[in-house]
């Protein structure tokens, strides 16, 4: 079972509309969790990174929600736009560890149709 | 900087033949990752280096995967000898530290991946 689970797999909105992706993760203790977005053919980017200390991260019209005891977190967009269109990752990195041993989730497919 | 640079972006080999997958970090950086993608399996990690010495490749999933870094500007992922199941998207990341309470520094940054398709 993968570590780090994320809902919906694929996601259509309407561009101006908000979406909310989901991440739930078993990796314990945890450093850190990150949200990447993921352009077709491209790597991915790092949007948001939080601590295990810190609940809300924003970047932009993008905010990551942390739960450390639900073991969730959430990535909000606002006011979507036709460029939102990619794959977002969720990554969580153990405790003890920076970048060297992060485990990604398989991602969340989002279009935006006008 | 240009940003991480890979080649070649697209590969296409037959089964049995030996595939070099290239890569150039962010100048300065001194950790080096190379990660698979899969649909079915996501990103998952190969090997990486700090400062030019391998340090986890219990990722590699076979010995027909090898991966060298000569020095702090070039690493190379190869596949001797390729097979169906090998194809995917490769990529290489740099980051200039693994710790991540230097707030900012140990952000990992992507190249664009190169895309292997063995037949």
């Amino acid at each position: 079972k993968n570590q780090v689970e994320q809902s919906p797999q694929s996601l259509i909105i309407l561009e101006g509309k908000n979406c909310t992706l989901q991440c739930n993760y078993t990796v314990s203790p945890f450093s850190n969790l990150r949200w990447y977005k993921q352009d077709t053919g491209r790597g991915p980017v790092s949007l948001t990174i939080m601590t295990f200390s810190e609940n809300t991260k924003s970047n932009g019209r993008y905010t990551a929600t942390l739960d450390a005891d639900t073991k969730q977190s959430s990535l909000h967009i606002t006011a979507s736009q036709l460029s939102d269109s990619a794959s977002y990752i969720c990554v969580v990195s153990p405790l003890g560890f920076g970048n060297e041993k992060l485990t990604f989730g398989t991602g969340t497919r989002l279009t935006i149709i006008p | 900087d240009a940003g991480v640079i890979q080649s070649p972006r697209h590969e296409v080999t037959e089964m049995g033949q030996e595939v070099t997958l290239r890569c150039k970090p962010i100048s300065g950086h001194d950790y080096l990752f190379w990660y698979r993608q899969t649909m079915m399996r996501g990103l998952e990690l190969l090997i990486y280096f700090n400062n030019n010495v391998p340090i986890d490749d219990s990722g590699m999933p076979e010995d027909r995967f090898s991966a060298k870094m000569p020095n702090a500007s070039f690493s190379t992922l190869k596949i001797q000898p390729s097979e169906p199941r090998d194809s995917a998207v490769y990529f290489c990341a740099s980051s200039f530290s693994g710790t991540w309470w230097i707030s900012g520094r140990d952000e990992q940054y992507f190249g664009p991946g190169t895309r292997l398709t063995v037949t």
